[in-house]
């Protein structure tokens, strides 16, 4: 089974710290991504990858960025957390020539 | 632009019957569809998925009907139990092959 591991399930940081969340796959997926769960929204994209050191927007990128050194590495990075980035982060990755997700379990952020 | 959206928000029902998630999407290009449950303290996890070039596919407890023509996608879940309480994504894939999500409806079974 892929297997998608995201490094922590709950962090709580201060405002104006920089964080780090952290996105590990295990099969070789070349597409990976970035979302943010808040309730009555849905899903966001944040970032998405296509490949190493590949990095490409999605809907609502502002206060983030992204790296991915290597392939099964992809983390999203808040320079200077908000409290309005308080929030449920989901990770996913997709394999070349198939269009589901594989999702992780989520990181709760929690930015006071 | 693309949007992908659940009739209702929250749905109850009584252990054992049927339940019926309904999606509406907007773009009557899209070529792919999937469902997925997410339950609490969990990421979403894959149900089952369409192309475009079906109406309807089986899996276990669980059928997923398109119709295209109305732009509708509708999940249904037989002899509801109580582990399908949960959290129901539709999405639908854009041009970029990127999946695209709606809000998600919250399936309660009542034992």
């Amino acid at each position: 089974d892929v297997k998608v591991t995201q490094s922590s399930r709950y962090l709580v940081k201060r405002t104006g710290e920089k964080v780090f969340l952290e996105c590990v796959q295990d099969m070789d997926h070349e597409n990976m991504f970035w979302y943010r769960q808040d309730p009555g929204l849905g899903l966001r994209l944040i970032y998405f990858s296509y490949d190493v050191k590949m990095k490409e927007k999605g809907d609502i990128p502002e206060g983030y960025s992204v790296s991915r050194e290597k392939k099964e590495r992809f983390s999203l990075i808040l320079e200077s957390a908000s409290t309005n980035q308080t929030s449920m982060y989901l990770c996913a990755s997709r394999g070349r020539g198939y269009y589901g997700y594989t999702f992780g379990s989520g990181t709760r952020l929690t930015v006071v | 632009g693309e949007s992908v959206g659940l009739h209702l928000p929250t749905l109850s029902v009584q252990e054992g019957d049927n339940s019926i998630i309904n999606c509406a999407y907007s773009n009557s290009a899209s070529d792919y569809f999937i469902w997925y449950k997410q339950e609490s303290g969990k990421g979403p996890q894959f149900i089952i998925d369409i192309r475009s070039n079906m109406d309807k596919r089986q899996g276990k407890r669980v059928t997923v009907l398109l119709n295209k023509t109305v732009k509708h996608l509708s999940l249904q879940i037989a002899a509801t139990q109580p582990g399908d309480s949960a959290v129901y994504f539709c999405a639908e894939k854009d041009g970029a092959n990127n999946l695209f999500f709606g809000t998600g409806t919250r399936l309660t079974v009542i034992p």
